[in-house]
C-alpha cells in the first residue's frame, strides 16, 4: 500500500531555532500534500495544502512566514517552523495523495515537536 | 453547521462486541468516504475507502455509505483490545479537499 514517511518523529529544541520536518511519499508520486497540526485529544487541524511546483495554500489563521512549506518534487514536501516558540509545540502530521488516481490521503506517522 | 459531524465518545465496549461508529454530513456532493484509525502519537492509518454508496468489507471491518441519508458507518466485528484507538471519518467531493470528523475514541476492554 501507499507509504508516507515523515521525519523526524520527535524533535526537541530551544526557543528561537528553526525546525524542518520532511514528508516523503515512498511508492507513489504525490501531486498534493497536506500539513496538519494536532493538539492532544483533538482532531486534525489543516494548516496548508501544497501542490508540487507551486506555492502552498494556507488555511485562515496560519502564518505563512512562520510555517514555510516547500513542495519541490513529487515525492517530498517540507515544513519549516521558523523561530519556534513553546506555543508551537504540537504534533505535526503530513499526508499525501496521488490526485491522478482519485486516491485517499495517506498519512505520515507525525512529528512531535517540543520547544523549550 | 459543520460539514461532518462525528460523536467524539468516548466509547467503551467489552472484547468481542460489535462496534458501530457513525458520521453524518451535510454536503450532498461528497462521494469519497474514508475511515482512519489513529493510535496515540501516531498518524492516522487508512482503514476503508469507499466511493459513492454501498457497503465494503475488509476482514472484521465493514463500511457503509447511505448517501440518501448523508450517513456513513464503520462496523467492527469481534472487537479486540488492539482496536482501541481514535477513529476518524473523512469525505471529499473532488478528491482534492477533504473534510474530517472530530474522531471517536474507542476502548475495547479485555
Amino acid at each position: 500500500g501507499a507509504v508516507v514517511s515523515q521525519h523526524p518523529s520527535w524533535v526537541i529544541c530551544k526557543s528561537g531555532t528553526s525546525v524542518k520536518i520532511e514528508c516523503r511519499s515512498l511508492d507513489f508520486q504525490a501531486t498534493t500534500m497536506f500539513w496538519y497540526r494536532q493538539f492532544p485529544k483533538q482532531s486534525l487541524m489543516l494548516m496548508a495544502t501544497s501542490n508540487e511546483g507551486s506555492k502552498a495554500t494556507y488555511e485562515q489563521g496560519v502564518e505563512k512566514d512562520k510555517f514555510l512549506i516547500n513542495h519541490a518534487s513529487l515525492t517530498l514536501s517540507t515544513l519549516t517552523v521558523t523561530s519556534a516558540h513553546p506555543e508551537d509545540s504540537s504534533f505535526y502530521i503530513c499526508s499525501a495523495i496521488d490526485t491522478g488516481r482519485n486516491q485517499p490521503q495517506h498519512f505520515g506517522d507525525g512529528t512531535r515537536l517540543s520547544i523549550l | 453547521q459543520k460539514e461532518v459531524e462525528q460523536d467524539p465518545g468516548p466509547l467503551s465496549v467489552p472484547e468481542g462486541a460489535i462496534v458501530s461508529l457513525n458520521c453524518t454530513y451535510s454536503n450532498s456532493a461528497f462521494q469519497y468516504f474514508m475511515w482512519y484509525r489513529q493510535y496515540s502519537r501516531k498518524g492516522p492509518e487508512l482503514l476503508m475507502y469507499t466511493y459513492s454508496s454501498g457497503n465494503k468489507e475488509d476482514g472484521r471491518f465493514t463500511a457503509q455509505v447511505d448517501k440518501s441519508s448523508k450517513y456513513i458507518s464503520l462496523f467492527i466485528r469481534d472487537s479486540q483490545p488492539s482496536d482501541s484507538a481514535t477513529y476518524l471519518c473523512a469525505m471529499s467531493s473532488t478528491g482534492n479537499q477533504f473534510y474530517f470528523g472530530t474522531g471517536t475514541s474507542l476502548t475495547v476492554i479485555p
